[in-house]
């Protein structure tokens, strides 16, 4: 039974690119949420995905956008990468929003860095 | 916005001592979540709390819910080194599975 599976594990842009990060999420759950996680702090919801659909977004701005496909699996963009957007890039997986509050399943990460 | 704050930041203690970590939340909380992320790490689940005074214990770990569902804790008995690791509580913000973590407790134990 494959966890959530998240790549790649690390990558290197400078600013002002663009970057899309991966998810799959745990066998069984459809709905992915992202988080950013800045070093030493906790993780910062961005966004949840559930059904193809953005269905809650944090404090983010627009530079962060997401997808989810047919399969569950997910993808988050950002665009114009600021040196303040390194951090740890987290997926979460669970089941279907309504079923009321679920544990939330982490994948290993993308350590993003932007120099 | 909600404020969820957790005590201490950092706790440094020797095997065999007791650890707490205390989270407190400016509302009133429908649930709380508890992750543990070991260094490297990501966030794990370790439980969920719902009704007020609610006390769960998974070996050496015992998990508690305010009277008033603003606060919690979680308390470790006899600290081990696989026990190192930021303890974050995890409360709801808005509907669906959107969650605001709180600040996190780093725990180091020394042998």
């Amino acid at each position: 039974d494959a966890g959530v599976t998240q790549s790649p594990t690390h990558l290197i842009k400078t600013r002002g690119q663009q970057v899309t990060l991966r998810c799959s999420p745990k066998s069984g759950h459809d709905t992915v949420s992202w988080y950013q996680q800045a070093l030493g702090q906790g993780p910062q919801f961005i966004f949840q995905y559930y059904e193809e659909e953005e269905r809650q977004r944090g404090n983010f701005p627009d530079r962060f956008s997401g997808h989810q496909f047919p399969n569950y699996s997910s993808e988050l963009n950002v665009n114009a990468l600021l040196l303040g957007d390194s951090a740890l890039y987290l997926c979460a997986s669970s089941l279907g929003d309504r079923r009321g509050w679920q544990p939330q399943h982490f994948g290993d990460g993308t350590r993003l860095s932007i120099l | 916005g909600q404020q969820v704050m957790q005590i201490p930041q950092y706790q440094h203690v020797q095997e065999g001592e007791d650890f707490t970590t205390y989270c407190n939340s400016s509302t009133t909380l429908s649930n709380i979540q508890w992750y543990k992320q070991r260094p490297g790490g990501h966030p794990v689940f370790l439980i969920q709390l719902v009704k007020s005074g609610e006390v769960k214990k998974q070996k050496r770990l015992t998990f508690q819910f305010g009277e008033a569902k603003k606060n919690s804790s979680l308390h470790i008995t006899a600290t081990q080194t696989t026990d190192v690791g930021t303890y974050f509580c995890a409360v709801p913000a808005g509907g669906g599975n959107k969650l605001t973590f709180g600040t996190g407790t780093q725990l180091k134990v020394e042998l």
